[in-house]
């Protein structure tokens, strides 16, 4: 079963940041936080991950409670071809380390 | 395009047939995983090579489905004896092993059963 737990869906308003929540407080220590996306019909695209520290790319920043036990992730403008189905996994470490998704949240940029 | 390519990318197939994807991984990865994913559904985990070995398998991965990675490199799934239920999106991901590294997926093998 996932780890985590996240809203089913989020709208936000083109061009203005959209702040994804995710709860993770079952998380070991040296258990990774990551986000992925879905846009319909394709596979998972990669966004971010983190341990512990905050973390910023180019697609989004990744913020990491200091218990982290939740995260947000940030775009920071949001456009049109952002709406996906956002997944934050807490991924097992250790044989495999397989991602284990749940449902994720279906965000909708609105514009 | 992450660099893992599926084939084919589509298929419809009769119930009772068998069918066959392939998935070519990033070239330096080592691991290799497939997935599957159902309407409304996020992707679920049915199997794991590391190299050319299989490690891990879900109890999803009935005695119907069979995955090879013969030289470490591609790998295939195949589906003998198809089932409605088996249509799906079927993914492969790829990653090295490092603790920490990134899994990139491909973009998925449409399977639908009629």
């Amino acid at each position: 079963d996932a780890k985590t737990t996240q809203p089913p869906s989020m709208d936000c308003a083109e061009g203005r940041a959209a702040n994804l929540p995710c709860n993770h407080s079952t998380i070991s220590g040296n258990e990774y936080v990551y986000w992925y996306r879905q846009i319909h019909s394709q596979g998972p695209q990669y966004i971010i991950h983190g341990l512990k520290n905050n973390e910023t790319n180019e697609m989004a920043s990744l913020i990491i409670t200091e218990d982290r036990k939740s995260s947000t992730l940030i775009l920071p403008h949001a456009t049109l071809r952002d709406t996906a189905v956002y997944y934050c996994i807490v991924r097992i470490q250790g044989g495999s380390e397989k991602l284990v998704f749940g449902k994720g949240t279906k965000l909708t940029v609105n514009p | 395009d992450t660099g893992v390519s599926q084939d084919p990318r589509h298929k419809i197939t009769k119930r009772g047939q068998n069918v066959t994807f392939r998935c070519d991984p990033i070239s330096e990865h080592n691991r290799l995983y497939w997935y599957r994913q159902t309407l409304g559904q996020g992707p679920e985990f049915l199997t794991y090579f590391q190299n050319e070995a299989q490690l891990e398998k879900s109890r999803l991965l009935s005695d119907r489905f069979s995955a090879e990675r013969p030289k470490g490199s591609f790998s295939t799934l195949e589906i003998q004896r198809t089932e409605q239920g088996d249509s799906a999106m079927y993914l492969c991901a790829s990653g090295v092993q490092v603790s920490g590294n990134t899994i990139y997926f491909g973009e998925g093998s449409w399977l639908t059963v009629v």
